[in-house]
């Protein structure tokens, strides 16, 4: 079974600075790893994604995200906050092989002052 | 490039009456999936449809849910009596089967069962 613990419902930055919102994942077999941005009212956009190429993986809108097999984490990072990102974040794992659907965390609402 | 559509985005109904939603997938994407969010938690898996087959069903889709693609094209999802309970949004997504499988979300249809 897989499973995502999203540590902080809420996290809360000041306009320019660092972003990280935290995903601990759980896999019996080798995961692919989503992060996945939802604004009010809206569906999900996809920010980026891990599928066992390289460990660092750049996104949209300035986002990155680092798997580390050891730690079992796939932390989503921002060097400079905006207004503009203040929204719901979600991580997801799904297996490599068979089986298809995603699993979600509880998401991350991140808040952004000026 | 046309993005996944859902119709309508907002419902409105009474307890007890029957709702039809529709999703129009991405035109090359083989693969459909539904999911279903209620307030504060992440999306959870409902069904999944490779072609006009539908391969997995989650034990959250009761004898009161129903969801179809026929000829492998959009796919609808119908709740029968609806309950108070199965307010939430729900999402569609489509991917094309292959290497990662990215699944892309629609903008959801938001039902409200009074």
């Amino acid at each position: 079974a897989q499973s995502v613990t999203q540590l902080g419902s809420h996290v809360s930055v000041s306009e320019g600075a660092l972003v990280l919102l935290r995903c601990n994942y759980s896999s019996s077999v080798p995961p692919y790893l989503f992060w996945y941005v939802q604004y009010p009212n809206q569906g999900l956009q996809l920010l980026l994604k891990y599928t066992s190429a390289a460990t660092l993986v750049k996104g949209i809108n300035g986002f990155e995200a680092e798997f580390k097999k050891s730690e079992t984490s796939f932390h989503l990072t921002k060097p400079s906050a905006h207004m503009s990102d203040a929204a719901e974040y979600f991580c997801a794992v799904k297996r490599n092989t068979g089986f298809q659907k995603l699993v979600f965390g509880t998401g991350t609402r991140l808040l952004v002052s000026p | 490039d046309t993005g996944v559509s859902q119709d309508p985005r907002h419902k409105i109904t009474k307890r007890g009456q029957n709702v039809t939603f529709r999703c129009d997938p991405i035109s090359e994407h083989n693969r459909l999936y539904w999911y279903r969010q209620t307030l504060g938690q992440g999306p959870e898996f409902l069904t999944y449809f490779q072609n006009e087959a539908q391969l997995e069903k989650s034990r959250l889709l009761s004898d009161r849910f129903s969801a179809e693609r026929p000829k492998g094209s959009f796919s609808t999802l119908e709740i029968q009596r609806t309950e108070q309970g199965d307010s939430a949004m729900y999402l569609c997504a489509s991917s094309l089967e292959g290497i990662s499988d990215t699944q892309y979300f629609g903008p959801g249809t938001r039902l409200t069962v009074l």
